[in-house]
């Protein structure tokens, strides 16, 4: 089985700032491990995705994320907040040798202050 | 490019009613699934279907009955709304099994008074 967590479900941090929202995995077997983004009144699109090869992957609108695998963590983080990246993040987990279901985490709401 | 849509984008029902939310997608994506949005709970799934004819309960399909009659259309329908019921409903697509990517609707905002 596999499971997400997210540490926080708000994340506030003022403009120009670090962004770092957190996501640890379980899974039995490597996983496929993707970033969405919700934005207010939309539904989720994806933000990144890490699926094999380079750990550090890059996705849009600057934002990046890192698998660790021995961590089970693969935290986004985006080195200057902007205004416009208020939204909701989710991250989740696939099986790709099983389940082709994701199993979402419960979100971390980024708060961006001026 | 359409892409996926939803239908109605809000709706408000009283409790005992049926209620069908309706998701199209134009992309011939194999494989569809139904989401609620809940408080503290994020994105739970309720049903999924992997083609025409081939439906599959998620994490939480009581209360829910859907139906995929063409690749393109996956109704979702409560029965019987119940106030538990209120929440908002995504609709999602893939092209495949190994795909890597969901596309997501817009969201139906459903409340059940």
């Amino acid at each position: 089985a596999q499971s997400v967590t997210q540490l926080g479900s708000h994340v506030s941090v003022s403009e120009g700032a670090l962004v770092l929202l957190r996501c640890n995995y379980s899974s039995s077997v490597p996983p496929y491990l993707f970033w969405y983004v919700q934005y207010p009144n939309q539904g989720l699109q994806l933000l990144l995705k890490y699926t094999t090869g380079a750990t550090l992957v890059k996705g849009i609108n600057g934002f990046e994320a890192e698998f660790k695998k021995s961590e089970t963590s693969f935290h986004l983080t985006k080195p200057s907040a902007h205004m416009s990246d208020a939204a909701e993040y989710f991250c989740a987990v696939t099986d790709p040798g099983g389940s082709y279901i994701p199993t979402f985490g419960r979100g971390t709401s980024l708060i961006v202050h001026p | 490019d359409a892409g996926i849509t939803q239908s109605p984008r809000y709706k408000i029902t009283e409790t005992g009613r049926q209620v069908t939310l309706m998701c199209h997608q134009t992309w011939s994506h194999s494989y569809m699934f139904w989401y609620r949005q809940d408080l503290g709970h994020g994105l739970r799934l309720i049903y999924y279907s992997a083609a025409a004819d081939i439906t599959d309960k998620g994490e939480v399909p009581d209360g829910y009955v859907v139906s995929r009659s063409k690749t393109e259309n996956f109704p979702l329908t409560l029965e019987s709304a119940t106030r538990s019921q209120t929440s908002v409903y995504f609709c999602a697509s893939s092209r495949d099994r190994r795909s890597e990517k969901l596309f997501f609707g817009s969201g139906t905002q459903l409340s059940v008074l």
